[in-house]
């Protein structure tokens, strides 16, 4: 059973950069069938995506938070990770990493079918 | 940027049909999911390309999509249904996520 899991600091500081990983374990993040993608859900709010990855690197960015976030890929470690710089209090939200289906350049007509449990992350002071 | 609407509550007695929906421009243009997620819980994929359901989702969870609205319908809604739902779909290789909907079970 495929499992993904979140994990990093649950405080950061505001400016500071949020770091994350994303755990795949009973399954490959090698896999040529599938994206791994991180979403955000601020307390009490609705979801948002911010980006997915292949194993191979290739990236795709919300354009609304392009510029501070990046995305990697671990394979020898199968685990993808969460960079998320100049953080505000607006960045305080739980991170969940979920797989999505690689259906070609253009993504459209997939959906995010395993999610972790997700891990909050507080800005504060 | 592509934005997805929902009405923010929908209340239905046990038994009886809910039905939530999705609007977006062009959204029958486009493949239509939807999320259940319950209090504390992380989302479950319950409709995937418009009307499909995957495995181990009960049959009373159906949708469709045509124009700009996509509708989740669950039908005889138990006790156990009441939950947030989210509508999802791609615009310009962009995840969207729609702005929720709880479902209260009266």
């Amino acid at each position: 059973q495929l499992q993904l899991q979140e994990s990093g600091p649950g405080l950061v500081k505001p400016s500071e950069t949020l770091s994350l990983t994303c755990t795949v374990s009973g399954g490959s993040i090698s896999s040529s069938s599938y994206y791994w993608g991180w979403i955000r859900q601020p307390p009490g709010k609705g979801l948002e995506w911010i980006g997915s990855i292949y194993y191979s690197g290739s990236t795709y960015y919300n354009p609304s938070l392009k510029s501070r976030v990046t995305i990697s890929v671990d394979t020898s470690k199968n685990q993808c990770s969460l960079k998320l710089s100049s953080v505000t209090a607006a960045d305080t939200a739980v991170y969940y990493c979920a797989r999505h289906e690689n259906v070609g350049v253009v993504v459209a007509g997939t959906y995010f079918d395993y999610w972790g449990q997700g891990t909050l992350v507080t800005v504060s002071s | 940027s592509y934005e997805l609407t929902q009405p923010p509550s929908v209340s239905v007695s046990p038994g009886q049909t809910a039905s939530i929906t999705c609007s977006g421009d062009k959204l029958g243009d486009k493949y239509a999911c939807w999320y259940q997620q319950k209090s504390g819980q992380s989302p479950v994929l319950v409709i995937y390309q418009d009307s499909r359901r995957p495995s181990g989702i009960p049959e009373r969870f159906s949708g469709s999509n045509s124009g700009n609205t996509a509708t989740l319908t669950i039908s005889g809604t138990q006790a156990m249904d009441e939950a947030d739902y989210y509508c999802q779909a791609w615009d310009s290789s962009t995840a969207v996520f729609g702005t929720g909907t709880k479902v209260t079970v009266l």
